[in-house]
């Protein structure tokens, strides 16, 4: 049984330039939830995927964008990057779209915006 | 709307010693509360999760939390640490999404 994969680990990107995470999430699990980690801080719900629809979005502009596929992999696109967008995003699947089910992390994309 | 205060940002504690991250909660409903830790360049790994029933969670590496919904919090205690716990330790509440607290950085000492 694989973990939850991201990549790539480390990316570089310019202001105002378009970037995409990719998550492979752990086998047998259909949802992928996205959040950005910003140094110092505690995770920040982006959104959450369920059976390749959107099931629930946090208070990030729609610059951001996401998708699944039907082997519930995901991409997290972002647009029109600003520095303040330089943070480690993390990748978490899990067994159903409910609150309550445990969540699998992924290693993160750290993204770096000059 | 749920939000999740950890009191302290940083505990320093020496090896062997009992420790207490504090975190308490917010919420005019039901939520499910858990305790995650992360190793440096690592993503977030599961400590412990309440769910519903026994008030007091067992977790991996003799982590423990104890739910008191009358004081609205969710402490995270061990009775002995190790070096190898020096890590950063986040609570987070869950309802329709899951809301993490700012962390707390416990370094243990020899």
């Amino acid at each position: 049984e694989t973990g939850v994969t991201q990549s790539p680990t480390h990316l570089i990107k310019t202001r105002g330039q378009q970037v995409t995470l990719r998550c492979s999430s752990q086998s047998g699990h259909n949802t992928v939830s996205w959040y950005q980690q910003a140094l110092g801080q505690g995770p920040q719900f982006i959104f959450q995927y369920y059976r390749e629809e959107e099931n629930g979005r946090g208070n990030f502009p729609p610059r951001f964008s996401g998708l699944q596929f039907p082997n519930y992999s995901s991409e997290l696109n972002v647009n029109a990057l600003e520095l303040d967008d330089s943070a480690l995003y993390l990748c978490a699947s899990s067994l159903g779209g409910q609150s309550s089910y445990e969540q699998y992390f992924g290693p993160g994309t750290r993204l770096t915006v000059t | 709307a749920q939000s999740v205060t950890q009191l302290d940002s940083q505990v320093p504690v020496f090896e062997e010693a009992p420790v207490e991250l504090r975190c308490n909660y917010s919420s005019s409903v039901s939520v499910y509360l858990f305790w995650y830790v992360q190793y440096p360049n690592q993503g977030l790994q599961l400590l412990l999760k309440y769910l519903s029933g026994s008030t007091l969670v067992k977790g991996i590496n003799g982590f423990e939390a104890e739910f008191n919904k009358s004081q609205t919090s969710f402490h995270l205690r061990k009775p002995s640490v190790h070096i190898s716990d020096t890590a950063e330790y986040f609570c987070a509440v869950s309802f329709n999404d899951m809301r993490f607290g700012a962390g707390t950085r416990l370094t243990v000492k020899p």
